[in-house]
Order: structure tokens, then sequence, then C-alpha cells
């Protein structure tokens, strides 16, 4: 079965700084991989998705992720946060089929 | 503008009331999903509907039900059966390759 873990619950970081967001997932074949951002009380926006080619992938708001298989990991970056990215964070993984799971969220903090 | 729009944006409930929450898009996906958010819970997948006439329930179905009558409209029906329905609830349609887009949300609260 399918499962995705975001370890961390919570991240804090200061405004300009670095910023990276772990997912580890569980799936026996190649995965579809999603980051999506939520504000409070809001949907969720994708951010970006992993379906295959370039394990290197170009999200919107200047994020990036990075498929790494050996590690079974999908982290999301960003090389420097605005207090505007201030949201929970969310990774999901898809079989292609009929749906996908979600990982419980991180939330992200920025520090003026 | 597409999108996916979801009514009302705030609902109260009194115990032993069925209210349905409206999802509606105009994406032309054939696949609709409702999801129940919970403080550190996730996203938990409640039903999906992959055609017209047909559904399936995700993982958390009791106390809820669904219809999908056209292609784009799949409402939720909150039913007295569910214990504890106060929650924030995400409608999303879906692309092959599983990419969904969400709707605003509707939250639900019990009186």
């Amino acid at each position: 079965a399918q499962s995705v873990t975001q370890p961390d619950i919570h991240i804090t970081v200061s405004e300009g700084a670095s910023l990276e967001l772990r997912c580890n997932y569980s799936y026996g074949a190649t995965p579809y991989l999603f980051w999506y951002v939520q504000s409070p009380g809001q949907g969720l926006q994708l951010l970006l998705k992993y379906f295959s080619g370039d394990t290197l992938v170009q999200g919107i708001k200047g994020f990036e992720a990075e498929f790494k298989r050996s590690q079974s990991s999908f982290n999301l970056r960003k090389p420097s946060v605005h207090w505007s990215d201030a949201a929970e964070y969310f990774c999901a993984v898809g079989d292609g089929d009929d749906k996908i799971i979600f990982g419980k969220g991180t939330r992200l903090h920025i520090l003026p | 503008d597409g999108g996916i729009t979801q009514s009302p944006k705030y609902l109260f409930r009194k115990e032993g009331q069925n209210v349905t929450l409206s999802c509606e898009q105009n994406l032309n996906h054939d696949a609709m999903y409702w999801y129940r958010q919970d403080p550190g819970q996730g996203l938990r997948l409640i039903y999906y509907s992959q055609i017209v006439n047909d559904f399936q329930k995700g993982d958390i179905a009791e106390g809820y039900s669904v219809s999908r009558e056209k292609k784009e409209s799949f409402p939720l029906t909150v039913t007295s059966a569910q214990k504890n329905p106060t929650a924030f609830y995400l409608c999303a349609s879906g692309t092959i390759h599983n990419e969904q887009f969400f709707g605003p949300g509707t939250r639900l609260t019990v009186l």
C-alpha cells in the first residue's frame, strides 16, 4: 500500500533563508508525486509535480523538488523564503490509477 | 475562469440534521473527490467518482453520501449518522496521473 511521511510537523525559518521540506513515500513502482500548499482556511494549490523524466522539477513561486528513487524521497526546496511562504505544505503520492495519498503536512513558519 | 467552486463557505448544522455541501467544476474533469481535513490529520478521502453515475467509498465514508448525476457536480451529504462532522471539507477534480485541483473548501460546524 502507498504511504507518505512528512517527518516535520512544524518548520521555522528566517525570511531570506533557504528551505527544505522532507517527504518520504512508500510505493512499489515509479510513483506520481506532488507538493501542494495551503493557506489557512483555503483550498490546496499545486506547487509542482513529478511524473517521469528529469528528477529535478521546477514549480511555481520559486519552489523545486528532487525525486530520489534510492531514498524514496521527494523533498521540496526554496533558496530564499519570503514571509508570504508561511503556510502548510502537503506531499502526495499517486499510482496513476484513481486516487492519491496525502502526507499529514508540514506547517512552515517564517521569522522576520 | 475555469475552476472548482464549493458552497457554502461556512455551514452550521444542528444535531440530527442532514446537510449537503455543493461542489461544481468547469474543468471538464472526469474524476471528482471529497476530502475531510482535521487539524494534524492531513486530508482523508471520503468518496470519489471517476465517471457520472458511479462513485466509490474512500477511507472514511461512514456517515456520508454522494451523488454524481452530472459531470460538473458532486454534492456531499453529511448525514446524522456522522457523529463528529465538524471539519473542513475539500472538493477536488482530477486529471490523468492523479493531478488534482481543489476548491476553496467548506467549514462545517455542529451546534
